[in-house]
């Protein structure tokens, strides 16, 4: 089965600097997508980026963007000019392309503090 | 504005009672789910539908059930068989189980 693991429970960064969230998957598919999803104080969860394994380049969103290391199974995600709106819980999500119930693995999340 | 809808927002019940959760999407999404949402823990996938009069149990359907008799409706019922109700609950949508999920603001649950 899968498993998505996210390491650091909780990260602190200094507003207009550069961040990055870890996350690491175990999976024994070769073709599978990666989310990465924010969940502010109001609690709704809002889509930040995706990335599809099969592509080599990693996916970039305004700020945001992703280091895909396929073979190490990791799944970084960089916030660039950290902003006190970005405060929030990221959750890293994996789901398989073949899985005929298109299920989104989570990992526990973590929590992303910015300081003023 | 196209989006989904959750209510109520918070929700109290007392133990034993059976307690609806709505959730409604204009978007003319094909999938819906819902997920459980715990302190310190991912979400975890409750049910399932990925067309009308259709859904399959996810990872903790026990104690829940649900019906999709429209598109736009995918309502879950925490019944008192649901031993740890206390949770917050997410509902999500997707054009087809193959995209991207969307998610309603969820609903806050607590057993009094």
């Amino acid at each position: 089965a899968q498993t998505v693991t996210q390491s650091q429970p909780e990260m602190s960064v200094q507003e207009a600097e550069t961040v990055t969230l870890s996350c690491t998957y175990d999976t024994s598919e070769s073709d599978y997508y990666l989310f990465w999803y924010k969940q502010p104080p109001s609690r709704q969860m809002i889509l930040v980026i995706r990335q599809e394994a099969y592509k080599q380049q990693n996916a970039t969103e305004n700020r945001f963007s992703v280091n895909f290391q396929k073979a190490a199974k990791s799944f970084s995600l960089k916030i660039s000019d950290s902003q006190l709106g970005d405060a929030a819980m990221y959750f890293c999500a994996y789901r398989s392309a073949w899985n005929s119930n298109y299920q989104l693995i989570w990992g526990a999340g973590t929590k992303l503090i910015i300081k003023p | 504005d196209g989006g989904i809808t959750q209510s109520p927002k918070y929700l109290f019940r007392k133990e034993g009672q059976n307690v609806t959760l709505s959730c409604e999407q204009n978007l003319n999404h094909d999938a819906m789910y819902w997920y459980r949402q715990d302190p310190g823990q991912g979400l975890r996938l409750i049910y399932y539908s990925q067309i009308v009069n259709d859904f399959q149990k996810g990872d903790i359907a026990e104690g829940y059930s649900v019906s999709r008799e429209k598109k736009e409706s995918f309502p879950l019922t925490v019944t008192s068989a649901q031993k740890n109700p206390t949770a917050f609950y997410l509902c999500a949508s997707s054009i087809t189980g193959l995209n991207e999920q969307f998610f309603g603001p969820g609903t806050r649950l607590t057993v009094l």
